[in-house]
C-alpha cells in the first residue's frame, strides 16, 4: 500500500496563477483533509471532507477550493494565487467515527512545498 | 474555539539527559495525538491517547493524558541524536475528528 501521496511535490507559481494539488489514499479512509504548515505555526486546517461528495471549510479556507468526486482522492485548488499561500500543503485521512477504529489517527501525505512568487 | 498550547517552542539538550513537553488544550476532549517531524519530512504518528489517565512508552519516549487538567506531556529519557526532530500534539474536537494542533516542539539534541 501506497498509504497517502501527494502530487505534486514542489512547485513554484506567480501571483494569479492557479493551479490543483492533489491527494490519493489507498486506505479505504472515509475522511480526507487539507492542512497548511506555516513556521512557527504548527499544523492549520484548510478545508476537510467526511466522504465522496462532501466538503467543508476548516480554519483557514480563504483562497482554496476543494473536490472529493472520488473517495480515494481529494483535490485543493487554488484559483488565483498569492504570495501568502506560500507554505507546505499536507492532505490526511482517516478512518470515520469510532468504533470501528477507536483511534482514529489521521495518517499523512508527503507534503507540497509551494512557492508563490 | 479549541486551542492548544505546547512548551517549550525549542528545547536544546545535551544527550543522556531527560526532559518533558507539554501540551495544554482548552476545551474538553477525550482523544490526543502525538506526532513526530524530521525536517523537510511528513508527521509520523507517536502515540494516541484515549482516556484519563493514559500512558503510552515507547523506546525512550512516553506519552501521558490527564483530561481533567486537559494536559498531556511527552517525557524524554535519556535522549539520544535520533530523537532530534519537531514533536507536535493534536487534540480531537470540534466534531468529524477535525485535529487542532499545537505549534511544535523542535527538540534539538546536542552531543
Amino acid at each position: 500500500n501506497a498509504g497517502v501521496t501527494q502530487t505534486p511535490k514542489f512547485r513554484v507559481l506567480k501571483t494569479g496563477q492557479s493551479m490543483t494539488l492533489l491527494c490519493a489514499q489507498d486506505m479505504n479512509h472515509e475522511y480526507m483533509y487539507w492542512y497548511r504548515q506555516d513556521p512557527g505555526m504548527g499544523l492549520r486546517l484548510i478545508h476537510y471532507s467526511v466522504g465522496e461528495g462532501t466538503t467543508a471549510k476548516g480554519e483557514v479556507p480563504d483562497g482554496y477550493n476543494v473536490s472529493r468526486l472520488k473517495k480515494q482522492n481529494f483535490l485543493l485548488g487554488l484559483e488565483s494565487a498569492a504570495p501568502s499561500q506560500t507554505s507546505v500543503y499536507f492532505c490526511a485521512s482517516s478512518y470515520s467515527l469510532p468504533p470501528e477504529i477507536p483511534s482514529n489517527e489521521q495518517f499523512f501525505g508527503p507534503g507540497t512545498r509551494l512557492t508563490v512568487l | 474555539e479549541l486551542k492548544v498550547e505546547q512548551n517549550p517552542l525549542f528545547l536544546s539538550m545535551q544527550e543522556g539527559k531527560n526532559y518533558t513537553i507539554y501540551c495544554n488544550y482548552s476545551t474538553t476532549s477525550d482523544r490526543l495525538y502525538w506526532y513526530r517531524q524530521d525536517p523537510g519530512k511528513s508527521l509520523e504518528s507517536l502515540f494516541v491517547l484515549l482516556s484519563n489517565g493514559a500512558v503510552k512508552q515507547e523506546g525512550r519516549l512516553m506519552a501521558s493524558l490527564d483530561t481533567k487538567a486537559r494536559l498531556s506531556t511527552l517525557h524524554i529519557t535519556a535522549a539520544v541524536h535520533d530523537l532530534s526532530a519537531t514533536y507536535f500534539c493534536a487534540v480531537a474536537g470540534g466534531g468529524n475528528e477535525k485535529l487542532t494542533f499545537g505549534t511544535g516542539t523542535r527538540l534539538t539534541i546536542i552531543p
